[in-house]
């Protein structure tokens, strides 16, 4: 259990437009659901945190009007890149956390597969 | 500054020998994950740790949660080619919480 899905996995795009990139939770409904960005050779930076049914809380230094985050359901949250330019080009990866067990370590954060953006 | 620090930043070793990769912090964390990563993917769950002290072990894998909960570390014996990858700690303040990585120990096992 606890698979995390993204979709797509890669994406072109030319300066200028808008690319959406979906997490879905397949297996588990998931309340919290992250945004992290990745360039080569470097560690995850949280972008954001979607909590569905309200606005998301983005992390500093990144432009909320720049990257939109929507969490409609329980088992989906959407980011879209808007007027994309080269240097928003970057491995984008979400993690959807599930609940833990009493008695257990928490809730644990699985990740989906990652979206390559790249900007033309 | 990264709250998490992880060392060393790379490793390079050949098939057969140890290695042992730590994660470091002066905060406190309620639990600390464990997650490794290859090229093109995203990161896969190895472990998680909760109680101070406690030590779980995975077939060749060997996590260590610090006593007061502040520092991590991970071991492997006999390392194989297959263990190649991107080796990430992340820890949480709290349940629920967001998770705030250290910056990554690349592995190389050369056969």
């Amino acid at each position: 259990g606890a698979v995390v899905s993204q979709h797509p996995s890669w994406v072109i795009c030319k300066s200028g437009t808008s690319v959406k990139i979906e997490c879905r939770s397949l297996d588990f409904q998931a309340t919290t659901m992250f945004w992290y960005r990745q360039f080569p050779k470097q560690s995850l930076m949280l972008m954001a945190t979607s909590n569905e049914g309200s606005k998301a809380t983005y992390e500093q230094g990144v432009e909320k009007d720049k990257f939109l985050i929507n969490h409609a359901s329980l088992t989906l949250s959407t980011l879209t890149v808007t007027s994309a330019h080269p240097e928003d080009s970057s491995f984008y990866i979400c993690s959807a956390s599930r609940p833990g067990l009493a008695g257990g370590p928490g809730d644990t954060q699985y990740f989906g597969p990652g979206t390559r953006l790249t900007v033309l | 500054t990264q709250l998490l620090e992880q060392s060393p930043q790379f490793l390079s070793i050949q098939e057969g020998e140890n290695l042992t990769v730590y994660c470091n912090s002066s905060s406190v964390f309620s639990s600390l994950q464990w997650y490794r990563q290859e090229p093109g993917e995203g990161p896969v769950l190895l472990v998680t740790v909760v109680t101070g002290g406690e030590v779980k072990k995975l077939k060749r894998l060997t996590f260590q949660f610090g006593d007061a909960r502040k520092d991590s570390s991970l071991h492997i014996t006999a390392a194989q080619p297959g263990d190649t990858g991107l080796y990430l700690c992340a820890g949480a303040k709290a349940a629920g919480n967001k998770l705030t990585f250290g910056g990554g120990t690349r592995v190389l096992v050369k056969p």
